[in-house]
């Protein structure tokens, strides 16, 4: 079975902080894809960053990285320096390799992110 | 903005009623995805469209349905409506539903039923 956990259901930290946040997947598939989502109070959800099961070099954008490790099927992301505007709830998803244009998307219950000034 | 719209915005029912939901996905996509988030449910895959045909169904109750036109807008259909189907209600698009690219989602529909 396909699953996505994100144990922690909510963090709370001061500005300026660093956090991470923890996603852990099962899957049998040796191709996937790994996804990480925003969704600010106002309710979007935002693309954030997508890895391939074979990419397991980690990536860095600004504030924010995701360190992807197969050995322990886990995906997790740490913002640097925390920012108020950061607060959000982040999900973290799998899609598995499918062929023929098909490709659900299966979501963990996410990680509520409040930054407090 | 990620260039997928949804309408409308809010919908407020009453139970046994049906209603509508619409989404145009972003400018040459042409999967669309439907994902209701709730608090007990989380955010749960329903239906995917390509190019007018179903591709993928999830855990799409029977009195919902979908569909994409030729434009390759999608409806999705929600009949004999609950409370219990009260959520929000995201469309998603792609340019193939291929497995290499992200979703992008629209801002949402909340259904309220009442």
């Amino acid at each position: 079975a396909q699953k996505v956990t994100q144990a922690q259901t909510e963090i709370s930290v001061v500005e300026k902080e660093d956090v991470t946040l923890d996603c852990v997947y099962e899957t049998r598939d040796t191709t996937y894809y790994l996804f990480w989502y925003k969704q600010p109070p106002s309710g979007e959800l935002v693309f954030l960053i997508r890895r391939n099961s074979f990419d397991e070099q980690n990536e860095i954008s600004g504030r924010y990285s995701w360190n992807f490790q197969k050995s322990t099927s886990s995906f997790n992301f740490t913002i640097t320096a925390s920012q108020v505007v950061d607060s959000a709830v982040y999900f973290c998803a799998l899609r598995l390799g499918l062929s023929g244009n098909t490709g659900k998307l299966i979501f963990g219950q996410g990680t509520t992110l409040q930054v407090k000034p | 903005d990620s260039g997928v719209t949804q309408t409308p915005k809010h919908l407020i029912t009453a139970t046994g009623q049906r209603v509508t939901l619409r989404c145009s996905p972003r400018s040459g996509d042409l999967s669309v995805y439907w994902y209701q988030q709730s608090l007990d449910q989380g955010l749960q895959f329903l239906i995917q469209y390509y190019n007018g045909e179903e591709r993928a169904k999830g855990n799409i109750l029977e009195r919902f349905s979908a569909q994409q036109f030729p434009d390759l807008h999608s409806e999705l259909n929600l009949s004999s409506l609950e409370l219990g189907d009260s959520a929000l209600y995201f469309c998603a698009s792609d340019p193939s539903g291929g497995r290499y690219n992200e979703q992008f989602f629209g801002p949402g529909t909340r259904l309220t039923v009442l």
